[in-house]
């Protein structure tokens, strides 16, 4: 079963601050997803990445695939209160179905 | 561009009645459509997912079924709830296998 772990699973954090959270797994992913979910809605994605070592930029968001295409980190620099939310990686296997990661509850601030 | 429509937003059902939720798409066709439910604050169970009309994956074992009687409608059911029932379900369309549009879900609550 491939299960993606997310850590941490909850960050209270000051404006201004940076911070890096991941998602770390034993399975080969072949393209890894990020979405942010406010309370009371579905996740909307942010970001795909396909390439092992991958490095996208999201205005202050910097998302990172492992080289081995195992893991990955979302780094928020600045962070802002309209960043806070729930962040889910999510990864995409030889199937249809993507299997998502446990979360992490972010709060920023003011 | 695609929109999810999923009702009602809030439902309670006390334990043992029947349940029934749906879920329709547009802006796009044949699409593979997903049911997942989420603990509060956490990640996504998948519970089930389609290909196509009539075809039906069940991730895990569980009191609900699921059903897509027309390419763009899927709808999640049980006879009897249970407790453990409870939880947010999201409704989600993978048009082109490139990524999840979701639904705005459902907060179930069993008493």
């Amino acid at each position: 079963t491939q299960l993606l772990e997310q850590s941490p699973q909850f960050l209270s954090i000051q404006e201004g601050e940076n911070l890096t959270v991941y998602c770390n797994s034993s399975s080969v992913f072949s393209s890894l997803q990020w979405y942010r979910q406010e309370p009371g809605e579905g996740p909307v994605l942010l970001v795909t990445v396909v390439t092992g070592g991958e490095v996208k930029k999201l205005k202050r968001l910097t998302f990172q695939f492992g080289d081995a295409r195992k893991d990955s980190s979302l780094h928020i620099t600045a962070a802002q209160p309209g960043d806070t939310g729930l962040y889910l990686c999510a990864g995409a296997g030889s199937s249809y179905k993507l299997i998502f990661g446990s979360g992490t509850r972010l709060l920023v601030r003011p | 561009s695609q929109t999810i429509h999923q009702w009602p937003a809030t439902l309670v059902q006390p334990v043992g009645s029947p349940l029934s939720l749906e879920c329709t798409v547009e802006g796009t066709s044949n699409p593979n459509l997903y049911w997942y439910r989420q603990a509060a604050g956490r990640g996504l169970q998948l519970l089930f997912y389609s290909v196509g009309i009539g075809q039906i994956s069940s991730e895990v074992p569980q009191n609900l079924s699921a059903s897509r009687p027309q390419d763009r409608q899927f709808i999640l059911s049980s006879k009897k709830l249970l407790l453990s029932d409870s939880g947010f379900y999201l409704c989600a369309s993978d048009p082109g296998g490139e990524k999840l549009f979701f639904g705005s879900g459902t907060q179930l609550s069993v008493l």
